[in-house]
């Protein structure tokens, strides 16, 4: 069965480092997102990818940065972690953004940044 | 602005019916979605609306008001399972979703 999968589950980091957010997924979509989801808001988006090559600045982009090398994959990077990124990060993809066409999440990721 | 506005909790009776509401002030609107969200899991989807009226899926129904901005999820013979958060989210005109901060429903036996 197709999935998309995130990993790390759960993640404990330090202020200033770098942290990579891998997400993965088989349903072989073109459409790719990375959300935050905090207490008190709704999902936040922060990057999105419409293909291989494409990547696109969402609402809360400051800080972080994608790249879409393959179809497959997105990985998320904060290149300086802040503890105003402790945050659960989901990764979700899309086959269009046409149309009702749903998004499908990952399991998420709990980044906290000491 | 955009906007989106649930209420923040709910409760209600294994067995009733609970209406959870979602209005909104959107640039543009390409649809509707409802997902739920149980605790420390990933959103599912549960519909979508992009004319208005009523879309009946087994349970579940969502109701759409395009002039008035303005949706709500219906869900009938509650059951103890159906304890999770509800999202209501807009697509607006650039196609981006656009979430609410989710309804937490608490069902009581």
């Amino acid at each position: 069965d197709a999935e998309i999968t995130q990993s790390p589950r759960h993640k404990i980091t330090e202020t200033g480092r770098q942290v990579t957010l891998a997400c993965h997924q088989t349903w072989n979509h073109n459409n790719m997102f990375w959300y935050r989801q905090d207490l008190g808001h709704g999902l936040r988006l922060i990057h999105y990818s419409y293909g291989v090559h494409d990547t696109n600045k969402g609402e809360v982009s400051d800080g972080y940065s994608v790249s879409r090398s393959n179809t497959e994959d997105l990985p998320l990077t904060l290149e300086s972690a802040a503890s105003s990124q402790t945050s659960v990060y989901f990764c979700a993809s899309s086959e269009s953004t046409s149309g009702g066409n749903e998004q499908f999440f990952g399991p998420g990721t709990r980044l906290t940044v000491l | 602005g955009q906007n989106i506005d649930q209420p923040t909790e709910m409760t209600a009776t294994e067995g009733a019916i609970v209406q959870i509401n979602c209005t909104y002030q959107t640039s543009g609107f390409n649809g509707l979605f409802w997902y739920q969200q149980h605790a420390g899991e990933a959103p599912t989807f549960l519909s979508y609306n992009v004319l208005d009226g009523l879309e009946e899926k087994g349970r579940f129904s969502s109701f759409l008001s395009r002039s008035k901005g303005y949706s709500y999820l219906l869900l009938k013979e509650l059951q103890m399972k159906d304890s999770a958060s509800y999202l209501c989210a807009v697509m607006d005109s650039n196609y981006q979703l656009i979430w609410g901060a989710g309804t937490k429903l608490i069902i009581k036996p």
